[in-house]
């Protein structure tokens, strides 16, 4: 059964910082590409962050980059995100999420989310 | 950036009725079209990709079509567990251009 287990959320002050992980299992993690996807509360979803199954391609939304960071760890069955700079607006429920196959952008397992919330 | 529009924003709908869902695409993203289903609380469910492929473990009853910039969801027959909020996403030139509609929700009436 794939399973994502993401953990790190929690309360942090504008201006700090949050590491984010997912745990992966069921799958051959090495294989796939995974995502970061995040959910305002009340709102609708957007994408955050992409990265290739070998780690050497990486893309992130307009409204995060330079301040967010993905990586993996293919060992460890582990994808990251490390966020910098937190703003108010980048309060949310943040989502892991495995792409269904190369070049095609959906997404097919997600897990549990965990929330940001960035309030001083 | 292409724009997701889906439409209406809220449906009422019976149970054992058939519900239609819209989604426009601002400009042509072919049938790189997915849609999803979420339910309070819960993370999003992938229902159909390719525009009309249903995803593992899709009932039949969920259906998708459409190409270019005009997507439907169709839900043949409402069971009490599809009332939820469904979102459509374009994945035209992935990775990493992709987006998500704002949403239908599904509402029993």
């Amino acid at each position: 059964e794939v399973q994502l287990v993401e953990s790190g959320g929690g309360l942090v002050q504008p201006g700090g910082s949050l590491r984010l992980s997912c745990a992966a299992s069921g799958f051959t993690f090495s294989s796939y590409e995974m995502n970061w996807v995040r959910q305002a509360p009340g709102k609708g979803l957007e994408w955050v962050s992409y990265i290739s199954s070998s780690g050497s391609t990486i893309y992130y939304a307009d409204s995060v980059k330079g301040r967010f960071t993905i990586s993996r760890d293919n060992a460890k069955n582990s994808l990251y995100l490390q966020m910098n700079s937190l703003r108010a607006e980048d309060t949310a429920v943040y989502y892991c999420a495995r792409t269904v196959a190369a070049a095609v952008g959906a997404f097919d397992y997600w897990g549990q989310g965990t929330l940001v919330t960035v309030s001083s | 950036e292409i724009v997701m529009t889906q439409s209406p924003a809220t449906l009422s709908v019976s149970p054992g009725e058939r519900a239609t869902l819209s989604c426009r695409a601002s400009q042509s993203v072919s049938s790189n079209l997915a849609w999803y289903q979420q339910k309070p609380g819960q993370a999003p469910r992938l229902l159909i990709y390719g525009a009309s492929t249903r995803a593992t473990g899709i009932p039949a009853r969920f259906s998708g079509s459409g190409s270019g910039t005009e997507f439907t969801l169709t839900i043949s027959s409402l069971q009490s567990e599809d009332f939820a909020v469904y979102y459509c996403q374009q994945y035209n030139n992935w990775p990493p251009e992709n987006t998500f509609g704002g949403g239908t929700k599904v509402e029993i009436k």
